[in-house]
């Protein structure tokens, strides 16, 4: 099946820096994709999402940047807080689910 | 808050024995999905819900079933607990089935098998 992978595991970086998280998926027909927030004990937290007809969407304080051609995602957090502090998951579609990729652990340091 | 919402929260239970989790579901949403996340891992797809019908089911034995009832709300059953089914359970509640569908969680139950 498809398969969605990161990166890097594990991302630190100073409050008040930006945070880009990373990700790469393997089907090149998915169409949509989710970022995915999850502290721990809770479960993951819709942050944003993009449809494969866009490159860039915006959202409070994050970006996502969707690049087809290598099937590249990024979520870029900008002046990453405390709060940010979880783990991020990528998920591209499938006809009726979500596949999901081991993760990125973000710490901000304070 | 997604509003969804699953119960229990946590539950230990002895390997062989059956258990059942429940889920509601966000208000306005047909859809339900229950996903089994390890440690350290990402989720993976359980099954699918859609009007009282399963809608897809990912690599998972049959002794993961489950139901959906008129109201939407879901029960995952799962039969002859192994000590490997210890993980966190977590559904997930969209408005609608198909590829372009957001999907919002609830906060888990977390099982553990001994």
């Amino acid at each position: 099946g498809e398969s969605v992978g990161l990166h890097l595991p594990t991302l630190s970086v100073q409050e008040g820096d930006n945070s880009i998280i990373n990700c790469a998926y393997s089907n090149s027909a998915s169409d949509y994709f989710i970022w995915y927030k999850q502290e721990s004990g809770k479960g993951p937290q819709f942050i944003i999402d993009i449809r494969s007809n866009m490159d860039k969407r915006q959202g409070q304080r994050v970006t996502v940047l969707l690049n087809k051609t290598v099937k590249h995602l990024s979520l870029q957090i900008a002046a990453t807080q405390p709060g940010d502090s979880a783990v991020y998951f990528c998920a591209e579609t499938g006809a009726n689910n979500l596949f999901f990729g081991t993760g990125t652990r973000l710490t901000v340091i304070p | 808050e997604t509003g969804v919402t699953q119960s229990p929260t946590h539950l230990i239970k002895t390997r062989g024995q059956q258990v059942t989790l429940r889920c509601s579901s966000q208000s306005g949403h047909n859809t339900v999905s229950w996903y089994q996340q390890a440690l350290g891992q990402g989720p993976q797809f359980i099954f699918q819900y859609y009007r009282e019908e399963e809608n897809g089911r990912g690599n998972f034995p049959p002794r993961f079933s489950g139901l959906q009832f008129p109201n939407y709300s879901s029960e995952l059953n799962v039969n002859a607990l192994e000590l490997d089914d210890s993980a966190l359970y977590l559904c997930a509640s969209s408005p609608r089935t198909g590829s372009r569908t957001e999907a919002f969680f609830g906060q888990g139950t977390r099982l553990t098998v001994v």
